[in-house]
C-alpha cells in the first residue's frame, strides 16, 4: 500500500463543507483511492473510494488530483454527526480488501 | 442484513485467562479480517482469512493468539493466556470485493 499523508486534525463548522486532504505522492498505476471513517466507539465505515475519476455518493465526493498524487474527500454539508476519524488508504484492489489505516483526521463539526 | 455481528461487546478477565472473540461475518462475503486497535499502535491487522483459509497472520503478535474460521459464518479468535498489555478493541470485519464492512468490536480489558 501506498504512504500516505493527512493532517491529524480539522475543525468544520455545522452546515459548511468538509474538505480532508490526502497526500499520496507514491501512488501506484492500479492502486486505489480510498476513504473510512470512525465514529467514536464505531468500528470504521466505508464512504467511498476512486481510481482516477472524481466520484460521488450519498455520503461525500472525492476529487482526486490529475496526477493522482493527492486527493480530498468533501462532506458537502457537515452535520455534528460527521465528527469522527478519516482515514484515506491507498492500496490495489487486491488481498480481498485488506487495508492498513494510518492515524487519519480528526473532523470535528462544531455548531 | 444485520451486519458484522461480534461478541462479546465487552469482556473483563484477568490475567492468565483465555480469552476467545467471535464474529459472524455478513452472510455471502468470503474474506474475514481481524483487527486490534489500541491508542498508542492505532488500528493493526492482525490475521485474514479468504474462503475459510488464513491467509496472512503476520500481524498476531505472538503465539498466545491464534484465530479459526471453521466455516464461512463463524470466526474466533482467541489469546490464551491474557496478559494487561492485549487490552484493547478488538474489531471483525468481512469483504464484498474490496470494500470492508466493520462490526462494533469487543473492548477488551485484562486486569
Amino acid at each position: 500500500d501506498a504512504k500516505t499523508t493527512q493532517p491529524p486534525s480539522m475543525d468544520c463548522a455545522e452546515g459548511r463543507a468538509a474538505n480532508l486532504p490526502c497526500n499520496h505522492s507514491t501512488i501506484s498505476g492500479n492502486e486505489y483511492v480510498y476513504w473510512y471513517r470512525q465514529i467514536h466507539s464505531q468500528g470504521p465505515q466505508y464512504i467511498i473510494h476512486g481510481l482516477k475519476n472524481n466520484e460521488t455518493n450519498e455520503m461525500a465526493s472525492l476529487i482526486i488530483t490529475e496526477d493522482r498524487k493527492s486527493s480530498t474527500l468533501i462532506l458537502p454539508h457537515a452535520t455534528l454527526r460527521d465528527t469522527a476519524v478519516y482515514y484515506c488508504i491507498v492500496r490495489a484492489n487486491t488481498n480481498a480488501g485488506k487495508s492498513t489505516f494510518g492515524d487519519g483526521t480528526t473532523l470535528t463539526v462544531k455548531p | 442484513d444485520a451486519g458484522v455481528i461480534q461478541s462479546p461487546r465487552h469482556e473483563v478477565t484477568e490475567m492468565g485467562q483465555e480469552v476467545t472473540l467471535r464474529c459472524k461475518p455478513i452472510s455471502g462475503h468470503n474474506s474475514l479480517f481481524w483487527y486490534r486497535q489500541t491508542m498508542m499502535r492505532g488500528l493493526e491487522l492482525l490475521i485474514y482469512f479468504n474462503n475459510n483459509v488464513p491467509i496472512d497472520d503476520s500481524g498476531m503478535p505472538e503465539d498466545r493468539f491464534s484465530a479459526k474460521m471453521p466455516n464461512a459464518s463463524f470466526s474466533t479468535l482467541k489469546i490464551q493466556p491474557s496478559e494487561p498489555r492485549d487490552s484493547a478493541v478488538y474489531f471483525c470485519a468481512s469483504t464484498r470485493g474490496n470494500i470492508q464492512y466493520f462490526g462494533a468490536g469487543t473492548r477488551l480489558s485484562v486486569l
